[in-house]
C-alpha cells in the first residue's frame, strides 16, 4: 500500500490560514488524494479528493504538487472547531483506505 | 437523523463475553466497513462487505465476526472479548471502492 508522511502535530491561531502538509512519495499514477478529518469524540468525516489538479470546496483547498509526491490541505480562515485530526489517505479503486496517524490541529484563540 | 448509526456508543463489558456492535445506515449505500482505533492512532480496517452475500476480512480480523443482514445493516461481533479489544470501533459506509466514506460516530468498548 502507498504510504503518506505527516507531521504528528500543528498549532494555528484562530482565523489565520493554516497548510497541512502530506508526502506521497510513492504515489502511483491512479492514486487518488483524499483527506478526512476526525473532531473529537466522532468519527472522521470527509474533507477533500484530488488526483492531479488543486481542489476547492466549501471546507478547504488541496494544493497538489506537479510531481504528486506532496500535497498541502488549506484551510483559509481556522476556527475553533477546526480543531481535529487530519488524515491524508491515498485512494485507489480496489484498495481500502490506510489510516496513519494524521496531523493532530490545535487551533489557538 | 446520521446516516450511519451505531449502537451502543459506549459498552463496558467482561473478558470471556460475547458481544454484538451495530451499524445501521441510510444511504443506501452497498458498501459497508468496520474499523477499529486505538489511542493516538489511526484506523485499521477489520471487515468490510460489498453487499449483503460478499464480506471480506480486513487487516486485523482475528477475534472478530461479522453479519451483513441486509443492505443497510452490518454487525460485528467479539465472540470472547479479551482486555486488549479495548477500542474505538467505527462503522462506514461507501457507495463504491475509493469512493467517499461516510463514518458513524463510534462505539466506544472496554473489556475488563
Amino acid at each position: 500500500d502507498a504510504k503518506t508522511t505527516q507531521p504528528n502535530s500543528m498549532e494555528s491561531n484562530e482565523e489565520e490560514p493554516v497548510h497541512l502538509p502530506c508526502n506521497h512519495s510513492t504515489i502511483s499514477g491512479t492514486d487518488y488524494i483524499h483527506w478526512y478529518r476526525q473532531l473529537p469524540s466522532q468519527g472522521p468525516e470527509y474533507v477533500i479528493h484530488g488526483l492531479t489538479s488543486n481542489v476547492n470546496n466549501r471546507m478547504a483547498s488541496l494544493a497538489i504538487a506537479e510531481d504528486r509526491k506532496s500535497s498541502t490541505l488549506i484551510l483559509h480562515r481556522a476556527t475553533l472547531r477546526d480543531a481535529a485530526v487530519y488524515y491524508c489517505i491515498l485512494v485507489y479503486y480496489g484498495q481500502n483506505f490506510v489510516f496513519g496517524p494524521g496531523t493532530r490541529l490545535s487551533v489557538l484563540p | 437523523d446520521a446516516d450511519v448509526t451505531q449502537t451502543p456508543r459506549n459498552r463496558i463489558t467482561k473478558t470471556g463475553k460475547r458481544i454484538m456492535l451495530e451499524c445501521s445506515q441510510t444511504k443506501g449505500h452497498d458498501r459497508m466497513y468496520w474499523y477499529r482505533q486505538d489511542p493516538g492512532l489511526g484506523l485499521q480496517l477489520i471487515y468490510y462487505s460489498f453487499d449483503v452475500k460478499d464480506i471480506n476480512k480486513g487487516e486485523i480480523s482475528d477475534g472478530y465476526s461479522v453479519s451483513r443482514q441486509a443492505q443497510a445493516k452490518f454487525s460485528l461481533s467479539l465472540e470472547s472479548a479479551i482486555p486488549n479489544q479495548t477500542a474505538l470501533y467505527f462503522c462506514a459506509t461507501s457507495s463504491g471502492f475509493g469512493d467517499i466514506q461516510y463514518f458513524g460516530a463510534g462505539t466506544r468498548l472496554s473489556v475488563l
